[in-house]
C-alpha cells in the first residue's frame, strides 16, 4: 500500500544551525502534502501546506522564513528549521494524501521526526 | 471554523472494560471523520474512518459511528487489551481542505492488566 516516509526519525542539533527533514510518498505522486508539529502530550498543530511546483501556504502564527519548505517533485517536500532554537524542539511529522473526492481520498502519515535543538 | 473536541484524559481502565472515548466536532458542510493511534514513541496510525452521515468505521476491534444529529464520532471498543494502550486523536477534514486534518487534543488510554 501506500507509504509515506520521513527522515531522520530523530536529529539532535545545536542551537543556530538548521536542520532539513525529508517528507516523501513512496509508491505515489503527492501534488500536495501537510506538514504537521506536536508538542510532548499536545495534539498536532498544521503548519504548512506543501504544494508542488510553488510556495507553501502557512498557517496563521507559524514563521514561513524559520520552517522553510520545498516540494521540488511529486514525490518530495522538506522542511528546514532555520537557526533553531531549543523552543523548536518537538515531534514534526508529515502526510500527504491519494486519491479522489471525499470518499475516496487516503491519507498516509509519515513515522514522524523528532527534533532536539541543544 | 472547523474544530474537534474529545475528552480529556488519561483514561485508565482494566483489561477487558469497555471503552468509550467522546469526540464531537464542528463544521460546515460534511465533513470526513478519523480515529488515530498513536503508541509510545511512534507516528499516527489510521484506526478507523467514515466519510458520511450513519456510516460506521470499524477497525481491531474498535468502533465509530458519524452522527451527524449529534456531531459526534464517539470511539467504542467492547473489551480492551494493555496493547491498547496509546494515544487515540479523533480529527476531521473537510473536502475543500484537501487532505488537511483538524486533530483533537488527543486521549491518552492505559489499560492496565
Amino acid at each position: 500500500g501506500a507509504v509515506v516516509s520521513q527522515h531522520p526519525s530523530r536529529v539532535i542539533c545545536k542551537s543556530g544551525t538548521s536542520v532539513k527533514i525529508e517528507c516523501r510518498s513512496l509508491d505515489f505522486q503527492a501534488t500536495t502534502m501537510f506538514w504537521y508539529r506536536q508538542f510532548p502530550k499536545q495534539s498536532l498543530m498544521l503548519m504548512a501546506t506543501s504544494n508542488e511546483g510553488s510556495k507553501a501556504t502557512y498557517e496563521q502564527g507559524v514563521e514561513k522564513d524559520k520552517f522553510l519548505i520545498n516540494h521540488a517533485s511529486l514525490t518530495l517536500s522538506t522542511l528546514t528549521v532555520t537557526s533553531a532554537h531549543p523552543e523548536d524542539s518537538s515531534f514534526y511529522i508529515c502526510s500527504a494524501g491519494v486519491g479522489t473526492g471525499r470518499s475516496g481520498n487516503t491519507i498516509y502519515f509519515g513515522e514522524g521526526s523528532w527534533l532536539t535543538v541543544v | 471554523g472547523n474544530s474537534v473536541t474529545q475528552m480529556e484524559g488519561p483514561v485508565t481502565l482494566s483489561e477487558e472494560a469497555f471503552l468509550t472515548i467522546n469526540c464531537t466536532y464542528t463544521a460546515t458542510g460534511y465533513p470526513s471523520l478519523f480515529w488515530y493511534v498513536q503508541y509510545p514513541g511512534e507516528g499516527l496510525q489510521l484506526l478507523l474512518k467514515a466519510t458520511k452521515a450513519d456510516d460506521k468505521g470499524s477497525n481491531k476491534g474498535f468502533e465509530a459511528t458519524y452522527r451527524k444529529e449529534t456531531t459526534s464520532f464517539h470511539l467504542e471498543k467492547g473489551s480492551v487489551q494493555v496493547s491498547d494502550s496509546a494515544v487515540y486523536f479523533c480529527a476531521l477534514s473537510q473536502a475543500d481542505s484537501g487532505y488537511a486534518l483538524n486533530f483533537g487534543k488527543g486521549t491518552s488510554l492505559l489499560v492496565t492488566p
